[in-house]
């Protein structure tokens, strides 16, 4: 079945950029997604890109797509203490449901 | 426009028992899916419906069952519940085809269920 995997954890000081990263399997996966998960919370859509794109810039997000290698990252600039949070990536492929596939998450710690 | 809301927010159950949980959706969504959070991992997609059908499941067994309503709202029903079901219970909603145009899955806060 499809997988994506995430690493674990991220910590960033207050200022830095931050970029986490994200491999998957499913070579039909139509879009890419970035959730953030804050504690207690459920998931807050960040961002999304087509397959068919290779970036996508919205505002402090930076969504880079390397579709050969099946990897995508998310960098945020200026990272601030309020983007501590897990953040999730998921694709979506075409399947019956247009079930989303997620990562284990990476918890981005941000120091000031 | 109001989001998606669940309920109940927490919820504990005894093993074998069984239990409802609740989503409605967005305004103007038509379609809800559920997902399995267990603590420190991501989502598992449960199953959608979308016109009152499922369509579409994920590798749950069959003691995990659904229904959507005319108004779609959705509720999720668990029998014969497991130490392991315990988790949190994501509900989104979308519009079906999900494209470009309507790529938003907007989820909930979800329902935070414990099987003691």
């Amino acid at each position: 079945g499809e997988d994506v995997e995430q690493s674990l954890f991220l910590s960033v000081r207050e200022g830095d950029s931050s970029v986490i990263n994200c491999t998957y399997t499913d070579s039909s996966s139509t879009y890419l997604y970035w959730y953030k998960q804050e504690p207690g919370a459920g998931l807050q859509l960040l961002t999304y890109i087509f397959s068919n794109m290779d970036m996508k810039q919205d505002q402090r997000l930076t969504v880079l797509l390397n579709k050969k290698d099946k990897h995508l990252s998310l960098r945020i600039a200026d990272t601030q203490t309020g983007d501590s949070a897990i953040y999730f990536c998921a694709e979506r492929g075409n399947n019956a449901g247009n079930m989303l596939t997620f990562g284990g998450g990476t918890r981005l710690m941000v120091k000031p | 426009e109001t989001g998606v809301t669940q309920s109940p927010t927490h919820l504990i159950k005894t093993r074998g028992q069984q239990v409802t949980l609740r989503c409605s959706s967005q305004s103007g969504h038509n379609t809800v899916s559920w997902y399995q959070q267990a603590l420190g991992q991501g989502p598992q997609f449960i199953f959608q419906y979308y016109r009152e059908e499922e369509n579409g499941r994920g590798n749950f067994p069959p003691r995990f069952s659904g229904l959507q309503f005319p108004n779609y709202s959705s509720e999720l029903n668990v029998n014969a519940l497991e130490l392991d079901d315990s988790a949190l219970y994501l509900c989104a909603s979308s519009l079906v085809p999900v494209d470009s145009a309507n790529y938003g899955y907007t989820f909930g806060s979800g329902t935070r269920l414990t099987v003691v």
